[in-house]
C-alpha cells in the first residue's frame, strides 16, 4: 500500500499526558499537512512542512503542539499537557502539486 | 481570507437516481483549485474530484461531474446514478498558493444519504 498511513490509529490518554503521533506520506510528496477534525465539521488547518521545513503554522496550533519532518520524510505531531478540548480527528495528508491525500487519520481521546 | 460554503448539511437521494451538492467560496485569487472530498463513516478522506481554476471544462470523473461557475463562485457537485456506496460526508475545499500557502480550506460538509 503507497497511500499516507498513520499511527496510532486510536489513542486514549488522561489529561495532561504528551502525545505523539506519526504521519507517513506517499513517498514521493514533497508536502505535508496536518489537520484537525472534530465531530460534524470539515478538517481545520493546522500546519504544513514543504519537505523538512515547516512553513506555516494555524493560530490552532498552540504553545503545546508541535510538528517536525526530519529529514523532509515522515513527520510527527506531539501534544503537550493534553486537554479535554484536544479530542479530535488528526489528519495527516500529503501533495505534490493540487490534490492532497489523506492518511485514516488518528482519533485521539482525552478522559 | 479565504472561504467555503456549503449551504445543505444533509441530502438524500434514491439509489440510480441524480443528486446535486452545493458549494460556493469567496478568493480574491484568481488561479486556485477546487475539490470535493468523500469521508464515509470511519474511513479516510477520499479525493473525488478536482478543478483548476483557469480551465473552462468542467471536471468530470466517472459519475461525478461539477459545474463551476468561476463569475458566481460556485461548485455543485452532480453524481448520477447513485450508489449505496456513495453515501458519505462530501467536503468541498478550496486550495491556492497564494494567502492560504497551500493548505486546504473546507467546508462544513454535506452528508448524502442513499435510499435503496
Amino acid at each position: 500500500d503507497t497511500g499516507v498511513s498513520q499511527n496510532p490509529r486510536h489513542k486514549i490518554t488522561k489529561r495532561g499526558q504528551n502525545v505523539t503521533f506519526r504521519c507517513d506520506p506517499i513517498s514521493e510528496h514533497n508536502r505535508l499537512y496536518w489537520y484537525r477534525q472534530t465531530l460534524g465539521q470539515g478538517p481545520e488547518f493546522l500546519t504544513y512542512f514543504q519537505n523538512e521545513a515547516q512553513l506555516e503554522k494555524s493560530r490552532l496550533l498552540s504553545d503545546r503542539f508541535s510538528a517536525e519532518r526530519p529529514k523532509g520524510s515522515f513527520s510527527t505531531l506531539e501534544i503537550q499537557r493534553t486537554e479535554q478540548g484536544d479530542s479530535a480527528m488528526y489528519l495527516c495528508a500529503s501533495s505534490l502539486v493540487g490534490g492532497q491525500f489523506f492518511g485514516p487519520g488518528t482519533r485521539l481521546t482525552v478522559l | 481570507a479565504q472561504t467555503v460554503t456549503q449551504s445543505q448539511p444533509e441530502m438524500s437521494v434514491q439509489e440510480a437516481e441524480t443528486v446535486t451538492l452545493s458549494c460556493t467560496y469567496d478568493t480574491s485569487e484568481s488561479d486556485y483549485y477546487l475539490f470535493w472530498y468523500k469521508q464515509p463513516p470511519s474511513r479516510q478522506m477520499i479525493l473525488v474530484i478536482r478543478q483548476e481554476a483557469y480551465k473552462q471544462q468542467n471536471a468530470t470523473e466517472n459519475r461525478f461531474s461539477v459545474n463551476f461557475q468561476k463569475a458566481a463562485k460556485s461548485f455543485s457537485l452532480k453524481i448520477s446514478d447513485s450508489q449505496l456506496g456513495d453515501a458519505a460526508m462530501y467536503f468541498c475545499a478550496y486550495f491556492d498558493y497564494g494567502g492560504s500557502q497551500g493548505n486546504l480550506i473546507f467546508g462544513k460538509g454535506t452528508k448524502l444519504s442513499v435510499k435503496p
